[in-house]
């Protein structure tokens, strides 16, 4: 166990729709990141938030937004959503041992979108 | 942006086996991350290398950062059926952009 929660496991939703992924990160850590991970495809950095800031982005599509709340959990909106949206998405955090930049993965939510 | 090259994308072996996968940067790296992924799980991490040429081993795993600093290796010898999984390296990119392989899939049969 990462420490890392998220929060469905599964979401099935249609095109077009909108749904909310939420993460909440390991005690102390300050950095939540957000992944993409299709068939076959590697991780794919969306963007990453650090104590409540936007720190860095990816390849996060003006159509997914994210946040980071005062309490540190993150939030990922992903809206009018497209059959290729559905994939695995992961959360990670990092940033309790400050002499490294280890991550720390949740679970994920496998997103299908029918 | 910076990329970080990872082969072979799969890798079958028979049980008992070495396996190797092998990660390439075109510029210097700080450090590399390993990361191992089982069907079905979310990837974890294995191991930090930060120095020239250091040499980590874990049991069965020897995990390598090349001279340059610009390429790196995970080396499994005789693999068993628990090994399988997908192994990432990671890489720290500009502006703090966390870079990961495509990561390197090891099947491995009985």
């Amino acid at each position: 166990d990462s420490g890392v929660t998220q929060t469905p496991k599964h979401l099935i939703t249609a095109t077009g729709q909108r749904v909310t992924l939420r993460c909440s990160p390991r005690s102390g850590d300050l950095s939540v990141y957000w992944y993409q991970q299709s068939l076959d495809q590697g991780l794919q950095f969306l963007i990453q938030y650090y104590n409540g800031e936007e720190r860095a982005k990816g390849n996060i599509l003006e159509r997914f937004s994210a946040q980071q709340f005062p309490d540190l959990h993150s939030e990922l909106n992903l809206s009018s959503l497209e059959l290729g949206d559905s994939a695995l998405y992961f959360c990670a955090s990092s940033g309790r041992d400050r002499r490294t930049d280890t991550q720390y993965f949740g679970p994920g939510t496998r997103l299908t979108v029918l | 942006g910076q990329q970080v090259m990872q082969i072979p994308q799969y890798q079958h072996v028979q049980e008992g086996e070495d396996f190797t996968t092998y990660c390439n940067s075109s510029t210097t790296l700080s450090n590399i991350q390993w990361y191992k992924q089982r069907p079905g799980g979310h990837p974890v991490f294995l191991i930090q290398l930060v120095k020239s040429g250091e040499v980590k081993k874990q049991k069965r795993l020897t995990f390598q950062f090349g001279e340059a600093k610009k390429n790196s290796s995970l080396h499994i010898t005789a693999t068993q059926t628990t090994d399988v999984g997908t192994y990432f390296c990671a890489a720290p990119g500009g502006s703090y952009i966390p870079t990961f392989g495509r990561g390197t899939s090891l099947i491995v049969h009985p």
